[in-house]
């Protein structure tokens, strides 16, 4: 168990509509990050948030918006949802911004799937 | 981030040594280099990671070269568990960049055979 909690495990939804995926980190960590795994693109980086604020931006879709609230939990929001969309969504957790010597611990993950 | 070559596949039998190689030949100074794992369809899961010197844990042993262009994780004696996909990772060291995000490419699907 890594101490990243993510809810729901399981998601289906339909194209168009809009959904919450939550993430609550371990226990003192600041940063957090989302990832989207698909069969075809392999792990891809979404965004990090640090102590509520925005850190760094990956392949992150105009549809898609995260947020990191004041208890250090974080939502990522997929709106206008497509085929495309379906795939393994991960939050991961660090303790501090991600510097070079942290490690990453990385929730069970949503599998989400858009019909 | 520097980019990482890895072999696609590899198999071992179960309680042989599994020696999984990393090529990094781009590096630079203040990277680290880290390895995680991902068994089929469970979130990663951080094996170990080292700079310059060779690195061991309760996991595995990571051997870095000296020209720190190329490392090996070894799993000394390798379960059926161990079956995943393994990602070796470089990773800036510095405090304050924004890089603290960690690239994964395909990894090496490792196969540990009875």
């Amino acid at each position: 168990d890594s101490g990243v909690t993510q809810t729901p495990k399981h998601l289906i939804t339909a194209t168009g509509q809009r959904v919450t995926l939550r993430c609550s980190p371990r226990s003192g960590d600041l940063s957090v990050y989302w990832y989207q795994q698909s069969l075809d693109q392999g792990l891809q980086f979404l965004i990090q948030y640090y102590n509520g604020e925005e850190r760094a931006k990956g392949n992150i879709l105009e549809r898609f918006s995260a947020q990191q609230f004041p208890d250090l939990h974080s939502e990522l929001n997929l709106s206008s949802l497509e085929l495309g969309d379906s795939a393994l969504y991960f939050c991961a957790s660090s303790e501090q911004g991600g510097f070079g010597n942290e490690k990453l611990f990385f929730g069970s993950g949503t599998q989400l799937s858009v019909l | 981030d520097a980019k990482t070559t890895q072999p696609t596949s590899m198999d071992c039998a179960e309680g042989r040594a599994a020696n999984l190689p990393c090529n990094h030949s781009t590096i630079s100074g203040n990277e680290y280099v880290y390895w995680y794992r991902q068994i089929h369809s469970q979130g990663p899961q951080y094996i170990i990671h080292g700079l310059k010197n060779n690195e061991t844990n309760e996991m595995a042993s990571l051997i870095i070269t000296e020209d720190r262009k190329s490392s090996t994780l070894i799993l000394p004696h390798a379960t059926l568990r161990d079956t995943a996909v393994y990602y070796c990772i470089v990773r800036f060291r510095d405090r304050g960049s924004t890089l603290g995000r960690l690239y994964f490419g395909r990894g090496t699907q490792l196969t540990v055979w009875p």
